[in-house]
């Protein structure tokens, strides 16, 4: 079953926009929130994370908000460009033991001129 | 720069193959990954290693098997290429307990199997 659920599958986004994509998990035990972003013919590279110790990390346009209650946590990209076009995966882990990632479906974000 | 290569970018193989993906890393990683990532579901993961000639079965093992030789070597291998496992194969690497988990990908191996 998946471990970390994430929508939308796919965004369509007017430059300048705000994109958001969302993700739940069921785990409490996870302690890492990790996004990643791929580009076409690249393998995923690590975005911005957060820890539940935090509500809100922000890196620039990027902003992680982390709702612990809820077991949610979303990716804000303010201000979105055509450069920002790419898949962006949520992941999940727990940060003793295995520390394996649990990622989410994917969200592939298109920002129109 | 961290870099993990690929032994191929695309593989076209026959039903009943045996195919071989290799996968090195040049940060001397502890841990090893192979996924495979499918429109629609994510990446999943098939099998990991936190050592050499250690491997630990992911969500996915089914009709694969590894091999890590070498600290810096992880090769994903299946043992009879059937059509299902047509897919992009991504693997990744990372240090142990580094506090953040970054996982470092490589570019993918698209892999058909005809």
């Amino acid at each position: 079953q998946q471990q970390v659920k994430q929508s939308p599958q796919s965004l369509i986004v007017q430059k300048g926009g705000i994109s958001i994509i969302n993700c739940a998990y069921e785990n409490t035990a996870f302690d890492y929130f990790p996004w990643y972003q791929q580009f076409p013919g690249k393998g995923p590279a690590l975005l911005i994370a957060i820890r539940p110790d935090v509500s809100e990390k922000k890196e620039g346009r990027f902003t992680i908000s982390f709702n612990k209650s809820a077991k949610q946590f979303s990716l804000h990209i303010m201000d979105s460009q055509p450069g920002d076009s790419a898949t962006y995966f949520c992941a999940a882990s727990i940060q003793t033991g295995a520390n394996n990632l649990f990622f989410g479906t994917g969200t592939r974000l298109t920002v129109i001129p | 720069d961290v870099k993990v290569t690929q032994s191929s970018r695309y593989l076209v193989k026959r039903t009943g193959e045996k195919v071989f993906l290799e996968c090195v890393q040049d940060m001397d990683h502890e841990n090893m990954f192979w996924y495979r990532q499918d429109p629609g579901l994510g990446l999943r993961l098939i099998y990991f290693s936190y050592d050499v000639k250690m491997k630990e079965k992911g969500d996915i093992p089914e009709g694969y098997s590894v091999s890590r030789e070498k600290k810096e070597r992880f090769s994903l291998i299946l043992e009879s290429a059937s059509t299902n496992q047509t897919s992009m194969y991504l693997c990744a690497s990372s240090f142990p307990q580094t506090g953040w988990n970054e996982q470092y990908f490589g570019p993918g191996t698209r892999l058909t199997v005809t």
